[in-house]
């Protein structure tokens, strides 16, 4: 019964590189969100994804942050040019509905970036 | 601005106390969850409230939705060291709006 998995746990990228985070959701899910976590701070929504649509993306930066969920495949989030200020954990949830209808959010264990 | 407003931000309590966490906001929600989160892990769901008063319980854990579905609270009683971790509101305003997370508690309980 596995759940959802991301990967890597840890990622540690010099600033000017790009990060990509990979998330699968749980079997028969088909909503995945992405969130970011900095220390002492809540989850903060970033992006909302069906498969092969970006549903809301209204918490993610303009620039350098890009997010899919292929027909096939994990969902990516994808960093360009990485910063220090995108050094963070990175969730990724999953659900069967979207949480409009009050679905609750399965976890990931989430990715850590760190920037040098 | 925060749209979910958690209190205590901190609180380290003595095995066996009782304690309440509040979850506030001018916003009314659709419905509320409340998820635990330990280190090096993600939130963890405990419960999703729906209606306004609405009372769940869950073993020593006691959820609460205000009448006017703004705000909730957590109660545990009678606390153990495995309670120890962040405790996480969320809620959904309505349609397909993002669930939105307060910054959370983070609970000690000392044996």
């Amino acid at each position: 019964n596995a759940g959802v998995m991301q990967n890597p746990r840890h990622l540690v990228r010099r600033r000017g590189q790009e990060a990509r985070l990979r998330c699968s959701p749980m079997k028969g899910h088909s909503h995945v969100y992405w969130y970011r976590q900095l220390p002492e701070e809540g989850l903060k929504f970033m992006v909302y994804l069906q498969k092969e649509n970006i549903i809301d993306e209204s918490g993610m930066p303009k620039e350098r942050f890009s997010a899919e969920f292929p027909k096939e495949g994990p969902s990516i989030l994808r960093i360009q040019q990485v910063v220090r200020g995108d050094s963070a954990a990175y969730f990724c949830a999953s659900s069967p509905l979207s949480t409009g209808g009050n679905s609750p959010l399965h976890f990931g264990n989430g990715t850590r970036l760190t920037v040098t | 601005t925060q749209l979910l407003e958690q209190s205590p931000q901190f609180l380290s309590i003595q095995e066996g106390e009782n304690l309440t966490v509040y979850c506030n906001s001018s916003s009314v929600f659709s419905s509320l969850q409340w998820y635990r989160q330990e280190p090096g892990e993600g939130p963890v769901l405990l419960v999703t409230v729906v209606t306004g008063g609405e009372v769940k319980k869950l073993k020593r854990l006691t959820f609460q939705f205000g009448d006017a579905r703004k705000d909730s609270s957590l109660h545990i009683t009678a606390a153990q060291p495995g309670d120890t971790g962040l405790y996480l509101c969320a809620g959904v305003e309505s349609g397909n709006t993002p669930l939105v997370f307060g910054k959370g508690t983070r609970l000690s309980v000392i044996a």
